[in-house]
């Protein structure tokens, strides 16, 4: 199993471009979610999803969008890219509460590093 | 709702001396509590995990710790420092039937040799 998968790993923007990263997991989990990673702030939540077709806001969502299609894919755009966005981005998953396995933690993929000049 | 405090943003222990990392939650619920590690340049990583039963958790590489839920705490420890275990680490909870996952700051620990 590959876990989750984030791409790409290093992205360089300018001001007002728009873009997309992709996060696809194969452990068929149900919750998937977004954070961002900055110095001294921990990781916060942008937005998650409960399951295919379902989204809801985190902690930090404004300036970017999801959707959940698929039970694998939860991609994170970002419409007009802005400097104060530059930051890690970590793409996370598990099964959900529901689920027989709720306990286990998240899984996490890898990272995007995003920076925004 | 629930949130994490991690006491300390550094902390340095020399190497064989004993590791603790203090992080406290509040919370009206009795939660699921997690510590990750985070080695540079990568994601983040699983060390242990509280949910029910024993309030003494032991997780990988020597890692254990112990929820304290008179002291809301639930602080990690190692007994003996490797240069391995310099790394970001950071606690997170969650309450029973929320998905959602709050992580405190981090504390970044370096081991001096």
């Amino acid at each position: 199993n590959a876990g989750v998968t984030q791409t790409p790993k290093f992205q360089v923007l300018k001001t007002g471009q728009s873009m997309t990263l992709q996060c696809a997991q194969d452990m068929n989990h149900e919750y998937m979610s977004w954070y961002r990673q900055d110095p001294g702030m921990g990781l916060r939540l942008i937005h998650y999803s409960v399951g295919a077709g379902i989204t809801d806001q985190g902690e930090v969502p404004n300036g970017y969008n999801v959707s959940r299609s698929t039970t694998e894919d939860f991609p994170l755009r970002l419409l007009s890219a802005a400097p104060s966005q530059t930051s890690v981005y970590f793409c996370a998953s598990s099964y959900s509460i529901g689920g027989k396995r709720a306990n286990y933690g998240y899984t996490f993929g890898s990272g995007t590093r995003l920076t925004v000049v | 709702a629930q949130s994490v405090t991690q006491l300390g943003s550094h902390v340095s222990v020399s190497e064989g001396a004993l590791v603790l990392l203090r992080c406290n939650y509040s919370s009206s619920v009795p939660p699921y509590l997690f510590w990750y590690v985070q080695y540079p340049n990568q994601g983040l990583q699983l060390l242990l995990k509280y949910t029910t039963g024993a309030t003494l958790v032991k997780g990988i590489n020597g890692f254990e710790a112990e929820f304290k839920k008179s002291e809301t705490s639930f602080h990690l420890t190692k007994p003996s420092a490797h240069m391995s275990d310099a790394a970001e680490y950071f606690c997170a909870g969650r309450n029973f039937g929320n998905e959602k996952l709050t992580f405190g700051t981090g504390t970044r620990l370096t081991i001096i040799p």
